[in-house]
């Protein structure tokens, strides 16, 4: 079973404050790191795929980077708003690319204006 | 464009009984599909997948089983009802670069076992 650790297990902050959140994966066979994003009631949608060491990935106020060599990755999102309240989630992809996918627990935000 | 649907959207079932959840991709040709799982308190986890008809990975052993009849319908199964099935069931579909490649989710049936 493959360790993937989401911290912290959820966050509360107020509206303009930044945030960021940590995914910690092994750092062996290290193949693809994806975040998504799943507000309550709806589908988890995808934000960033990851595939090479020192990725930086940007999505308007919503920033990514990976460290393959440590095994984490930091979700940053800069002045947060009450939409961005949801669990954000990171799942792990081990191997050759079709060998398996592993989500962590994700990180509950709720932003309060 | 693309879509997915899956069906029912909430299911209640009593123990021992038989369970059929559909899946179905619009808008594109020989996707990968993938089940998933969340458990109460646990994260998403990946039950089954396929790269096309017929062909099936099962990546936890459990009374599931899934089935792919046509290119664009996912279909999960099970003979008897576990307790330990309830949870929310997400269907998803991706194209190329399998597990690599963004994933994009269904809306999911919520499946309560009593």
């Amino acid at each position: 079973i493959l360790n993937v650790e989401q911290s912290p297990q959820s966050l509360h902050v107020q509206e303009g404050d930044s945030t960021n959140f940590t995914c910690s994966f092994p750092s062996s066979n290290f193949y693809a790191l994806h975040w998504y994003r799943w507000e309550t009631a709806k589908s988890p949608e995808a934000l960033f795929v990851m595939t090479l060491n020192g990725d930086e990935k940007k999505k308007g106020r919503i920033s990514a980077t990976l460290n393959t060599k440590e095994g984490y990755s930091y979700l940053y999102i800069k002045g947060s708003q009450p939409e961005d309240s949801a669990t954000y989630l990171c799942a792990f992809v081990r191997g050759s690319g079709y060998s398996t996918l592993t989500f962590g627990k994700g990180t509950m935000l709720l932003v309060s204006p | 464009s693309q879509t997915i649907h899956q069906w029912p959207a909430t299911l209640v079932q009593p123990v021992g009984s038989p369970l059929s959840l559909e899946c179905t991709v619009e808008g594109t040709s020989n996707p990968n599909l993938y089940w998933y799982r969340q458990a109460a308190g646990r994260g998403l986890q990946l039950l089954f997948y396929s790269v096309g008809i017929g062909q099936i990975s099962s990546e936890v052993p459990q009374n599931l089983s899934a089935s792919r009849p046509q290119d664009r319908q996912f279909i999960l199964s099970s003979k008897k009802l576990l307790l330990s099935d309830s949870g929310f069931y997400l269907c998803a579909w991706n194209t190329e670069e399998g597990f690599a490649d963004t994933q994009y989710f269904g809306p999911g049936t919520r499946l309560t076992v009593l």
